[in-house]
């Protein structure tokens, strides 16, 4: 079955320490995305990109990197820069960059530094 | 600067009501709107609404588009415990970026 896989489900990271998700998809999309959810909160944009080698920042990018070297594959870096970030991460992906064919989502990693 | 604002922010109702949850937004270049239930992890498509007075229908679930008044509604009919859950409603634009907003979280009681 074709979907989003994000992994680990789980992660601890002590402060100071730089922290990778991975988010891999088999659907032949496009345009992929990530956006962190806070407790009581929607989702915020975090980095998107549309085609492979291609990125741009979401709202909410300070602390955060992400690569797209392949089309399935867009990892993001939390960095130590990034000043709170124990959350919940979602990856999404969608057929192409104007997400005229609806949007797919991981299960998402739950993120604590600890 | 886009914002998606929906209301209310929780809900707590008796199973066998019926619930209308809001959605205003402000997109640039503004392409859809959807509709996402979220119980635990990711998100679940509803609805993706692109064209204004058109009612899309799922069972006992439905929502509507008004383009003129920025505003979507969702409906949920003799609502069951199994309708508990965030609810997420996100503008899209013609760049493919979606604009969510802080969500509406329903309690069905039985």
């Amino acid at each position: 079955d074709g979907g989003i896989t994000q992994s680990p489900k789980y992660l601890f990271r002590k402060e100071g320490q730089n922290v990778t998700l991975s988010c891999e998809q088999n659907l032949n999309h496009d345009a992929m995305y990530w956006y962190r959810q806070d407790p009581g909160q929607g989702l915020r944009l975090i980095y998107y990109s549309q085609i492979v080698n291609d990125f741009q920042k979401g709202d909410i990018a300070e602390g955060y990197s992400v690569s797209r070297e392949k089309k399935e594959s867009f990892p993001l870096t939390v960095t130590s820069a990034q000043k709170n970030p124990t959350a919940f991460y979602l990856c999404a992906s969608s057929i192409d960059g104007q997400g005229a064919g609806g949007y797919t989502f991981g299960s998402g990693t739950r993120l604590t530094v600890v | 600067e886009d914002k998606v604002v929906q209301s209310p922010l929780s809900l707590v109702v008796h199973e066998g009501d019926t619930v209308t949850l809001n959605c205003s937004y402000e997109v640039t270049n503004f392409r859809s709107l959807l509709w996402y239930k979220q119980e635990k992890k990711a998100p679940t498509f509803l609805f993706m609404l692109t064209s204004s007075g058109i009612e899309k229908k799922s069972g006992r679930l439905s929502s509507i588009l008004d383009k003129k008044e920025l505003f979507s509604i969702l409906n949920i009919t003799a609502t069951q415990t199994g309708d508990s859950a965030v609810y997420l409603c996100a503008g899209a634009s013609n760049t493919g970026k979606l604009i969510f907003g802080q969500g509406t979280t329903l309690q069905v009681k039985p």
